[in-house]
């Protein structure tokens, strides 16, 4: 069964350093998600792609995120520099563009620890 | 940000009994999903209701949706252990895409 892939699974970083996360959608989902879930709570959407081309990153803290899925297929969430409350999980998902009703399939993700 | 409350946001219940989590959000909606979280992993889809349903079944899980109270519900009937796992509900607005995510019920059926 086709799955969402993401690496790192962890990543132990240090405030004002920058780290970078990957995510590998199922074959053939033009419409891919990143999400943050703070432990204890659900997940918030950063930034929504269709292809290569982005379409809702009004919650992408700019100033220090950056997100890009250049072919449209892969891609990468990046965080310069890190800060300590961006100590998180990041997820990534994936759906179909035809997709009426728009169910989502989610990687495993990255927990972020930042000291 | 999020979309709604659930409620309780724990829940502990002996195998065998049912569990109920409520779910409630503030915008109109295009339909409304369940997902399961094992402790620090992804999340899986269990099902979705859309807005003109009222009620929808899938295996032990029985959902139901009220628009005029913008409220859901999610029971799981004979619970398993293996049901340990938070729940979260999550809604497609109408006109976009994304999900809104509730904040979830911390489910633990004890053996």
């Amino acid at each position: 069964e086709a799955e969402v892939a993401q690496s790192p699974r962890y990543k132990i970083t240090e405030k004002s350093q920058a780290v970078a996360f990957w995510c590998d959608p199922i074959s053939g989902h033009a419409t891919l998600y990143w999400y943050r879930q703070i432990l204890g709570q659900g997940p918030e959407l950063l930034v929504q792609f269709q292809d290569e081309s982005v379409v809702d990153d009004s919650q992408l803290p700019k100033d220090r995120f950056s997100a890009e899925r250049l072919k449209g297929v892969d891609s990468t969430l990046k965080i310069q520099p890190a800060e300590l409350g961006d100590s998180a999980m990041y997820l990534c998902a994936s759906s179909r563009q035809d997709s009426t009703y728009n169910e989502q399939f989610f990687g495993p993700g990255t927990r972020l620890t930042v000291l | 940000s999020q979309q709604g409350e659930e409620d309780p946001q724990a829940l502990s219940i002996q195998e065998g009994e049912n569990a109920t989590m409520n779910c409630s959000y503030k915008t109109s909606i295009n339909n409304l999903q369940w997902y399961r979280q094992n402790s620090g992993r992804g999340l899986v889809h269990l099902i979705l209701i859309r807005s003109n349903e009222r009620e929808k079944h899938s295996g032990r899980l029985r959902v139901t949706l009220d628009t005029s109270k913008k409220s859901s519900s999610l029971l799981i009937t004979a619970s398993r252990a293996a049901d340990t796992a938070s729940y979260f509900c999550a809604t497609v607005d109408t006109g976009r895409r994304a999900l809104t995510f509730g904040s979830g019920t911390r489910l633990q059926v004890q053996p």
